[in-house]
């Protein structure tokens, strides 16, 4: 089973930020924290991953709590083409073979 | 650089027919997954390929689902005989996996459609 909990949707404006949350308070130490999107009809897609420190790259920010237990990615200036399935997964396993356990996601509708 | 190769893109069978998927991963992956995704849900890892070998399928069916990954590049899902239920969207996935790296970002590819009617 997944072992993080998020909000089945989500609104957002165009031009806006999206903050987009996730529970997660199962965490272990070493376990990481990866951020997926799934376009309409496409495979999914990689944002973002984290274990302790707030992470940023050219498509999102990931912001970790102290306690790990709860993390929220941000889209700083939403556009139509994020509208999209956003999962937020925690790694279970060891580092190169450890695998992602899906869960339903975050469905973002991005409005004009 | 080219992405994960998926084939066929759609499939529609009738129930206890075979079938079989074929993905190519990106070249130098040495890691391949195989999901299966149900509408409305997401990805659910059916097996894990590193190199030529098995690394997890604990949640393939194997009374009818079979994959191999040949020569550690290619694979094919075979599902023998289907059933209703195994309508959903196949997804390959393939990463780098250099050892010891906490990275291991997935790419996935268009996935197959098998509607089984």
């Amino acid at each position: 089973d997944a072992k993080t909990t998020q909000p089945t949707s989500m609104d957002c404006a165009e031009g806006r930020a999206a903050n987009l949350p996730c529970n997660h308070s199962t965490i272990s130490g070493n376990e990481y924290v990866y951020w997926y999107r799934q376009i309409h009809s496409q495979g999914p897609q990689y944002i973002i991953h984290g274990l302790k420190n707030n992470e940023t790259n050219e498509m999102a920010s990931l912001i970790i709590t102290e306690d790990r237990k709860s993390s929220t990615l941000i889209l700083p200036h939403a556009t139509l083409r994020d509208t999209a399935v956003y999962y937020c997964i925690v790694r279970v396993g060891s580092s190169n073979t450890g695998k992602l356990i899906f869960g339903q996601g975050t469905t973002l509708q991005v409005k004009p | 650089e080219a992405g994960v190769a998926q084939s066929p893109r759609y499939k529609i069978i009738e129930k206890r027919q075979s079938v079989a998927f074929w993905c190519n991963p990106i070249s130098g992956h040495a890691t391949l997954y195989w999901y299966q995704q149900i509408l409305g849900q997401g990805p659910k890892l059916l097996i894990q390929f590193q190199n030529n070998g098995v690394v997890d399928d604990s949640q393939l069916p194997k009374d009818r689902f079979s994959a191999e990954r040949l020569k550690g590049v290619d694979s094919t899902l075979k599902i023998q005989p289907a059933k209703l239920e195994d309508s959903a969207v196949y997804l390959c996935a393939s990463s780098f996996s250099l050892a010891g790296s906490a990275y291991n970002e997935q790419f996935f590819g268009p996935g197959t459609r098998l509607t089984v009617l």
